[in-house]
């Protein structure tokens, strides 16, 4: 089946910029979809198909994604976007709905 | 604006079975795919299974001899079933939807499913 590596956490000071890697085997051929989830309560979809925002989301959250690590990259990171992060993908040939290990951001 | 919501008991008792209910507001079920996922206390997210408003349906392999998944379209519901269930078995079961590339855009509010005797 397919595996989806991400760090288990990830600090930053507010303002600066986190950038939250999900390896896989050439995930840069996958739509690669990121959740937000805070204690508490449901995942959040923040970017999906790589790199496109749902509508309410603020454009300092971007998305890239290239050969083996699909990148969320959260611009002026502010205290409401401490949370869980998941990367997400979708793979037709074995288990459709393969989820990453999760990735704790913590500002500082 | 689809919204979704879990139904069912909150304690199942070991080798007993898990049932589980998610009522469709705000869309049609006749699209989509309709999916539970669940995430164990302090873990992370995983995949259960999806179904079809057609009826086909896709179940993890780590799961698959025990879950059934079925769509009421008249009800606007789509169900779960876990039998056998033990300790491990415990956590947050979310039903969703996945639309286009897979993404899972409309999330329950999530159900904590204790399995204890």
């Amino acid at each position: 089946s397919y595996v989806l590596t991400q760090p288990p956490s990830v600090s930053v000071a507010p303002g600066q910029t986190a950038r939250i890697t999900c390896g896989g085997n050439n995930i840069g051929s996958k739509s690669v979809h990121w959740y937000q989830q805070k204690p508490g309560q449901a995942p959040v979809l923040v970017v999906y198909d790589d790199s496109d925002r749902p509508s309410g989301i603020p454009e300092r959250f971007s998305g890239s994604n290239s050969g083996n690590t699909a990148t969320l990259t959260i611009s002026r990171v502010e205290a409401g976007d401490e949370a869980d992060y998941y990367c997400q993908v979708w793979d037709s040939s074995s288990d459709p709905v393969v989820f990453g290990g999760g990735t704790k951001l913590t500002v500082l | 604006q689809v919204q979704l919501q879990e139904s069912g008991p909150g304690l199942v008792k070991p080798s007993e079975t898990l049932s589980l209910t998610c009522t469709v507001s705000g869309g049609s079920i006749s699209s989509y795919y309709w999916s539970w996922i669940r995430q164990p206390p302090g873990k992370g997210l995983e995949w259960i299974g999806y179904i079809y408003y057609s009826g086909s349906t896709n179940y993890n392999p780590s799961l698959k001899s025990r879950v059934t998944i079925s769509v009421d379209t008249s009800k606007n519901q789509f169900s779960l079933k876990l039998s056998s269930v033990t300790a491990a078995d415990t956590a947050v079961y979310y039903c969703a939807s996945i639309a286009a590339a897979g993404k899972v855009d409309y999330w329950g509010q999530g159900t904590l499913v204790t399995v204890s005797s």
